[in-house]
C-alpha cells in the first residue's frame, strides 16, 4: 500500500517563505505531484518530480529525495492568494500492478498580513 | 479548450437511494479517475478508467461502481446510499494513461440525509 504524510495546517506571513513537507512510503515509486486547492474549488496541478533534486517554477519550487521518501514544496514571496490547501500525491504501483495516484490529506496554508 | 465537466454540481439524496454522477473529460483525454473528498480523509481514490476498461479500483465497497463510454465520458454510481457517503466527488482526466498529470472537474457535492 501507500502512505503519505504532510502537516495538517500551517500559517505564514505575507512576503515570507514557507516549506510544506511530505513523506511517503510506496511500492514502485514513479513520481510525486503537488496540487493546490482553494476552498470550494478543484485541485490544480503545481509541480511534478520523478528524479531527485529541485524543480523551480516561478515562486514555487518542489524538491524530491527518493531514498528518503521525502519531498517539499517551497513557496516564496507569499501572497494572500496563496492561502489554500496543498496536496502531495504519489504515483506508485497498485495491487493490480498498474500505476495509481494516491493523495495525502493536504496541508491547509493560511497566509496572514 | 473546455475543461473537465461534472454534473450535477450539487445533489441531495436520502439514505437507501442511489445516485449517478457524470463526468466529461477534456477532449482527447482517455483516462478518467474518480476521487471522494471529505474533510477528515482528504482525497481518496475510487477508480480509474482507460479506454472503457477499469484499470484500478480503490478500497471502496461494491456499492460504488463506474463505467466509461466510447467517447471517454464516465459515470459513477453509488447504490444504497449511507450518511457517510456525503462528500465531494471529483473526476479527473489525464492525457496519458498510468496516472499522469490530472485535470480535475469542479466536483459533484452529494449530501445524504
Amino acid at each position: 500500500g501507500q502512505n503519505i504524510d504532510q502537516p495538517t495546517e500551517m500559517t505564514a506571513t505575507e512576503g515570507a517563505i514557507v516549506q510544506i513537507n511530505c513523506t511517503y512510503q510506496t511500492s514502485g515509486f514513479n513520481g510525486l505531484f503537488w496540487y493546490q486547492q482553494h476552498a470550494g474549488e478543484a485541485p490544480t496541478f503545481l509541480s511534478y518530480n520523478v528524479l531527485d533534486g529541485l524543480e523551480e517554477k516561478g515562486r514555487f519550487s518542489s524538491f524530491l529525495s527518493r531514498s528518503k521518501g521525502y519531498s517539499y514544496l517551497l513557496l516564496k514571496e507569499l501572497q494572500m492568494k496563496d492561502s489554500a490547501s496543498y496536496l502531495c500525491a504519489v504515483r506508485g504501483l497498485s495491487g493490480a500492478g498498474s500505476y495509481q495516484l494516491t493523495f495525502g490529506k493536504g496541508t491547509k496554508l493560511s497566509v496572514i498580513p | 479548450k473546455a475543461g473537465v465537466t461534472q454534473t450535477p454540481r450539487y445533489l441531495i439524496k436520502t439514505r437507501g437511494q442511489q445516485v449517478t454522477l457524470s463526468c466529461s473529460p477534456i477532449s482527447g483525454h482517455r483516462s478518467v479517475s474518480w476521487y471522494q473528498q471529505t474533510p477528515g480523509q482528504g482525497l481518496q481514490f475510487l477508480f480509474e478508467y482507460f479506454s472503457e476498461t477499469q484499470r484500478n479500483k480503490g478500497n471502496f465497497p461494491g456499492r460504488f461502481s463506474g463505467r466509461q463510454f466510447s467517447n471517454s465520458r464516465s459515470e459513477m454510481n453509488v447504490s444504497t446510499l449511507e450518511l457517510g457517503d456525503s462528500a465531494l466527488y471529483l473526476c479527473a482526466s489525464s492525457l496519458v494513461g498510468e496516472a499522469g498529470e490530472l485535470f480535475f472537474g469542479e466536483g459533484s457535492r452529494l449530501t445524504v440525509l
